[in-house]
């Protein structure tokens, strides 16, 4: 495996609708992070999975937003009801260890664009 | 609450010349400090990090950073820029009481004349 994979890579989608995307880590890495990032800003934490299990949920984050990692491996983020205020670029990045200190690798990110 | 603040948006500077980005976070605790670079159409990928010991970090092609906790600062630098150093510079913080949540802050773009 070469690194993170995410699909799609580009979705437009009109507002109110659902979407999903999905995040491929690298083999074996058992941390999973989702951010969020927009044009001019660093990525925003969204969540996080160690293995399984979803660790942290970023307050910003509405009940709209849910994330999954069923089987500690690939992990979905879905959107409920889009709104323009949604789109930008979501970067998954997974770790492999139990520290704060090992590094991030991320995906190339999916671009969401609400219309 | 943790947050990280990179002052500098947009950074211009010709080939040769020498590269210090600034980097300042707020948390009082004990912190892990990273420098991640994103060149164009490239995804995010990490340059350099400090998570204990030496507060003088070297990384890869030829930048480092300081950790002077006194001041919460965690400043790149590089002695001389190459056109390739082109690309976005996002400094990031963790802590280990911050559930393994890294901060980053909002980049700072830098660009190299040829």
């Amino acid at each position: 495996d070469t690194g993170v994979s995410q699909d799609p890579r580009h979705k437009i989608t009109k507002r109110g609708q659902n979407v999903t995307f999905r995040c491929d880590p690298i083999s074996e890495h058992n941390r999973l992070y989702w951010y969020r990032q927009t044009l001019g800003q660093g990525p925003e934490f969204l969540t996080y999975f160690q293995n399984e299990a979803q660790l942290e949920k970023s307050r910003l984050l509405s009940d709209r937003f849910s994330a999954e990692r069923p089987k500690g491996s690939f992990s979905t983020l879905e959107i409920q009801r889009t709104e323009q205020g949604d789109s930008a670029m979501y970067l998954c990045a997974s770790s492999l260890g139990d520290d704060v200190n090992e590094k991030l690798f991320f995906g190339s990110g999916t671009q969401l664009s609400v219309l | 609450a943790q947050s990280v603040s990179q002052h500098n948006h947009h950074v211009i500077l010709s080939e040769a010349a020498s590269l210090e980005l600034g980097c300042n976070y707020s948390y009082g605790g004990t912190v892990n400090l990273f420098w991640y670079v994103q060149y164009p159409g490239q995804h995010l990928q990490l340059l350099l990090k400090y998570f204990s010991g030496d507060p003088l970090v070297k990384g890869i092609k030829g930048f480092e950073a300081e950790f002077i906790k006194s001041k919460f600062s965690f400043n790149l630098r590089k002695p001389s820029v190459q056109w390739s150093d082109t690309a976005e510079y996002f400094c990031a913080v963790s802590s280990y009481s911050s559930a393994s949540k890294i901060i980053f802050g909002s980049g700072t773009r830098l660009s190299i004349r040829p």
